[in-house]
């Protein structure tokens, strides 16, 4: 089975830090992304990445970069956290690089910015 | 822009009853279409998708969804909910040249 392995499922941070949040998936997946997930509006796309060293702009990245240094492995960095980044957060990865392949999915990382 | 809209915020469903969640989506090339799962705390799980062929698709744990071109729609559906089907539900378009919009997710609750 495919995994898909977020490095906390609860985070707490304040105004101003950095932060980090780790995906790593296990299958070789070329693609993968980056979500966050707000009560009344689904997913919304952050960035995604189809290659190492790759990566591209989703619907929403303000306030967020992201870095894939190894291909198991998709970072996502809050520069400067805020109390609108107050979210959960989803990881997912897919084969190939055809977009209608089937995304697996993290269990999320729940982030509270004080 | 390709959207994807998922008409009820909450439905309330009794335990054995049929289910009918319903997706629309708004874009004029072939779609490729998705439904997932997510149970409380947890990440995505896909139930079932669509990318051609019969316009009815088979699913996980029962669930089925009928692909409708002429209505621009892709239902979920289930004759007899269980009370662990109570989950919020995400219906998820791709136009195969661009990565999925996910609707704004519907909630399912079951009623004893």
């Amino acid at each position: 089975d495919v995994k898909v392995t977020q490095s906390s499922r609860y985070l707490v941070k304040r105004t101003g830090e950095k932060v980090f949040l780790e995906c790593v998936q296990d299958m070789d997946h070329e693609n993968m992304f980056w979500y966050r997930q707000d009560p009344g509006l689904g997913l919304r796309l952050i960035y995604f990445s189809y290659d190492v060293k790759m990566k591209e702009k989703g619907d929403i990245p303000e306030g967020y970069s992201v870095s894939r240094e190894k291909k198991e492995r998709f970072s996502l960095i809050l520069e400067s956290a805020s109390t609108n980044q107050t979210s959960m957060y989803l990881c997912a990865s897919s084969p190939r690089q055809e977009w209608e392949e089937t995304q697996y999915f993290g269990p999320g990382t729940r982030l509270l910015v004080l | 822009a390709q959207s994807v809209t998922q008409p009820d915020i909450h439905i309330t469903v009794s335990e054995g009853a049929s289910l009918e969640l319903r997706c629309n989506y708004s874009y004029g090339a072939t779609p490729y279409l998705f439904w997932y799962v997510q149970s409380p705390g947890q990440g995505l799980q896909l139930l079932l998708k669509y990318f051609s062929g019969d316009t009815l698709v088979q699913g996980i744990k029962g669930f089925e969804a009928e692909f409708k071109r002429s209505q621009s729609s892709f239902n979920l559906r289930k004759p007899s909910v269980h009370w662990s089907d109570a989950a919020e539900y995400f219906c998820a378009y791709s136009s195969g040249y661009s990565t999925l919009t996910f609707g704004k997710g519907t909630m399912l609750l079951v009623s004893p």
